[in-house]
């Protein structure tokens, strides 16, 4: 079975500080990891996937995550907070095989203190 | 272009109404899904269409929910009778190409319903 899971349901960080939102993963084989982020009152918007090659994943709004297979983690990453980074974000996974459909965990809200 | 387009934005219906909740998926995408997120839980997978036919239908909750994707355009989610428990947001998403699961899954703005 695949499943996802982010730790945190809430994590602050001040302007200009680096951030991280937790998230680990199950699955059966090699993964597909993705970033989603909701902004408020608005859908998911995709922020970075990871497919294969190179663990250290960049995407939109500079905005990185690490693929550790060892550890079954996808952390994402950013150096230095924006208050407009303030949001909700989530994690997904999907087998290589198998299912087509993406599982995501439940959510980190990411606050970005002024 | 256009991203995936959903129908309508906010709904709130009786208990035991009936709801019909409208995505156009972005042009040329073979893929659409279907996914809910209840307050305060995770976003769940409904189903999948390939073009018009429903590859995989196992995360729908009962049989009061329908989901049709006429000529693999565009698809409905009808909700009959709208139980209490079915309030949240309903977001449908669409992808390209068969079987390529590293395809980014584009998602919609959702649909938000509220049965009272």
């Amino acid at each position: 079975a695949q499943s996802v899971a982010q730790p945190e349901d809430q994590v602050n960080v001040a302007e200009g500080n680096p951030l991280t939102v937790k998230c680990t993963y199950s699955v059966s084989g090699n993964p597909y990891l993705f970033w989603y982020v909701q902004y408020p009152n608005r859908g998911l918007q995709f922020l970075l996937k990871y497919i294969t090659g190179d663990n250290l994943v960049k995407g939109s709004y500079g905005f990185e995550a690490e693929f550790n297979k060892s550890q079954t983690s996808f952390h994402l990453k950013k150096p230095s907070a924006l208050v407009s980074d303030s949001a909700l974000y989530f994690c997904a996974v999907r087998a290589l095989t198998g299912a087509n459909n993406l599982f995501f965990g439940t959510g980190t809200r990411l606050t970005v203190i002024p | 272009e256009a991203g995936v387009t959903q129908f309508p934005s906010h709904s709130v219906i009786e208990k035991g109404q009936t709801v019909t909740l409208r995505c156009d998926p972005i042009s040329g995408h073979d893929n659409l899904y279907w996914y809910r997120r209840v307050m305060g839980k995770e976003i769940k997978f409904l189903l999948h269409f390939v073009k018009e036919s429903k590859q995989d239908e196992s995360g729908m909750p009962n049989n009061r929910f329908l989901a049709e994707r006429t000529g693999g355009t565009y698809s409905t989610l009808k909700v009959q009778p709208a139980e209490l428990e079915d309030s949240g947001v309903y977001f449908c998403a669409s992808s390209q190409g068969r079987g390529s699961g590293g395809n980014t899954i584009y998602f919609g703005e959702g649909s938000w319903l509220t049965v009272v």
